[in-house]
């Protein structure tokens, strides 16, 4: 059974700041990393995919990937009140995504 | 990426009876899939959907509940059989290619009432 574990938070940071979100992975085989956020009453919504190791940086996002440590982490930096929402893992092998249950991220003004 | 519709974006439907969702891509895919979103919940897969073939289904569901269809590259559909108030969730199409990204359709919202 392939597992993703995310904390469901919620993940509280004043604007500004830096939010830091994570995951773990159960599947050694996974190859493929995402980020999903996804707004109330709305379809999840792709910020931030990664395939190997390291950061990978787009505009105030960060992504990092440790396969040894089965780890994924999003990083956002200046956190606005826009970016409150649920944040979803998403893990990718042998064609299919398998989801954690998400983090809720509120970012206060 | 491609753009994907789906309808109804929602319904209120009665218990026993069923609902066809469509989803639409803008250009062909190589793998569509349908998902469920329980309240308050994670995206569970349902199935993958195969150009002219039965579906792969997931544990826990089965064909004769969800019956899925993919004419072609561009097009399938999901119907919920018998639907009972335990079937109120939202539906999400989604499309990708097999190691990369995907991306999502807006979702059907379904009440069982």
């Amino acid at each position: 059974q392939k597992e993703v574990e995310q904390n469901s938070g919620p993940l509280s940071v004043p604007e500004g700041a830096i939010a830091s979100l994570n995951c773990t992975y159960s599947d050694r085989g996974s190859q493929s990393f995402f980020w999903y956020r996804q707004y109330s009453g709305k379809s999840p919504e792709l910020i931030m995919s990664i395939y190997s190791n390291g950061d990978k940086e787009d505009g105030r996002f960060t992504a990092q990937l440790n396969k040894a440590s089965q780890y994924v982490s999003l990083l956002i930096r200046d956190s606005q009140p826009s970016d409150s929402a649920t944040y979803l893992c998403a893990v990718k092998e042998g064609g299919t995504l398998t989801f954690g249950k998400g983090t809720m991220l509120l970012v206060s003004p | 990426s491609a753009v994907i519709s789906q309808k109804p974006s929602r319904d209120i439907c009665q218990r026993g009876t069923s609902l066809t969702i469509q989803c639409q891509v803008d250009s062909q895919v190589t793998m569509m899939f349908w998902y469920r979103q329980q309240p308050g919940q994670s995206l569970t897969l349902i199935a993958t959907a195969n150009q002219g073939s039965e579906a792969t289904y997931e544990s826990g569901f089965v064909i004769d509940k969800f019956p899925i269809s993919r004419p072609n590259l561009t097009f399938s559909t999901l119907t919920v059989s018998n639907m009972s108030p335990e079937d109120s969730s939202i539906y999400l199409c989604s499309v990708s290619s097999r190691d990369r990204e995907a991306f999502f359709g807006q979702g059907t919202r379904l009440t069982v009432v």
